[in-house]
C-alpha cells in the first residue's frame, strides 16, 4: 500500500520568513496530494491540494509543488505569521483511491 | 450543504470497558466514511474505511472494530478498551478520490 514520509517532523522560523515542509510518497498510482493543517484540538482542515496533471498551485502565501518522477511533494509558505503555527500533514490517496494515507506531521512554530 | 458529527466529544473510560463511537454525515449519498486515530502528539493511523452499507477495510489488527449498518453512518467499537487505545479519534467522509472532510473528533481516556 501507499506509504508518505514527511520531513522535517519540527520546524522553527521568524515571522516573515518562509517555510517548507517536504514529503515523499510510494506509489506511482497515486494521483491526489492534499495537505492540512491542525491547530491544537481541533480537526484537520484542508489548506491546499494539487492533484498528478499539475506541477505546482498557488493560493496567496501557500504553494505546493509536486515532482512525480521523484514521487515527492512539498508544501511552501512564504512570508510566515505567528497564526500559521500549527501542525501540517501531508496524504497521498491510496492504490485502489479509496484511502488517504497521512505522513507523520510537522509541528510549525512561527516566533513573532 | 455536507455536515459531519461525531459523538461524544470526551469519552474517559476504563481498561477493559467496551466503546462505541458514532459517526453521521449529512448532505450526501454514498460517501467513503474513515476512522481516524490520533495519539497524542502524534499524526493520523488510519483504523478503518468503508466505501458502502456493510463494506469495511480494516488497515491495522487491534482490539477495535467497525460498522456501517446505514448509508451515512459509521460505528467504531472496541468490547475491552486498553490503555494504548486512548487518544484523538476522528472520523472523515469523502467523495473517492478527493479531500476528505473531517468530523470534531472524540479525545478518548482509558484509565
Amino acid at each position: 500500500g501507499e506509504n508518505v514520509e514527511q520531513h522535517p517532523s519540527t520546524l522553527s522560523v521568524q515571522e516573515g520568513d518562509s517555510a517548507v515542509i517536504k514529503c515523499t510518497y510510494s506509489d506511482s498510482a497515486s494521483n491526489y496530494f492534499p495537505w492540512y493543517k491542525q491547530e491544537l484540538g481541533k480537526r484537520p482542515q484542508l489548506i491546499i491540494d494539487i492533484r498528478s496533471n499539475v506541477g505546482e498551485k498557488k493560493d496567496q502565501r501557500i504553494a505546493v509543488t509536486l515532482n512525480k518522477t521523484a514521487k515527492h511533494f512539498s508544501l511552501h509558505i512564504t512570508e510566515t505569521q505567528p497564526e500559521d503555527s500549527a501542525v501540517y500533514f501531508c496524504a497521498a490517496n491510496g492504490y485502489n483511491n479509496n484511502d488517504m494515507r497521512f505522513g507523520a506531521g510537522t509541528r510549525l512554530t512561527v516566533k513573532p | 450543504s455536507q455536515t459531519i458529527h461525531q459523538w461524544p466529544a470526551t469519552l474517559v473510560q476504563p481498561v477493559g470497558s467496551p466503546l462505541s463511537l458514532e459517526c453521521t454525515v449529512e448532505g450526501t449519498s454514498n460517501p467513503n466514511l474513515y476512522w481516524y486515530r490520533q495519539a497524542a502528539g502524534r499524526g493520523l493511523q488510519l483504523l478503518f474505511y468503508s466505501v458502502g452499507i456493510g463494506q469495511i477495510s480494516s488497515e491495522v489488527p487491534q482490539n477495535l472494530s467497525a460498522s456501517r449498518p446505514q448509508d451515512r453512518q459509521f460505528i467504531l467499537s472496541s468490547k475491552k478498551l486498553l490503555l494504548s487505545d486512548s487518544g484523538f479519534y476522528l472520523c472523515a467522509w469523502t467523495p473517492a478520490g478527493n479531500e476528505q472532510f473531517f468530523g470534531p473528533g472524540t479525545r478518548l481516556t482509558v484509565l
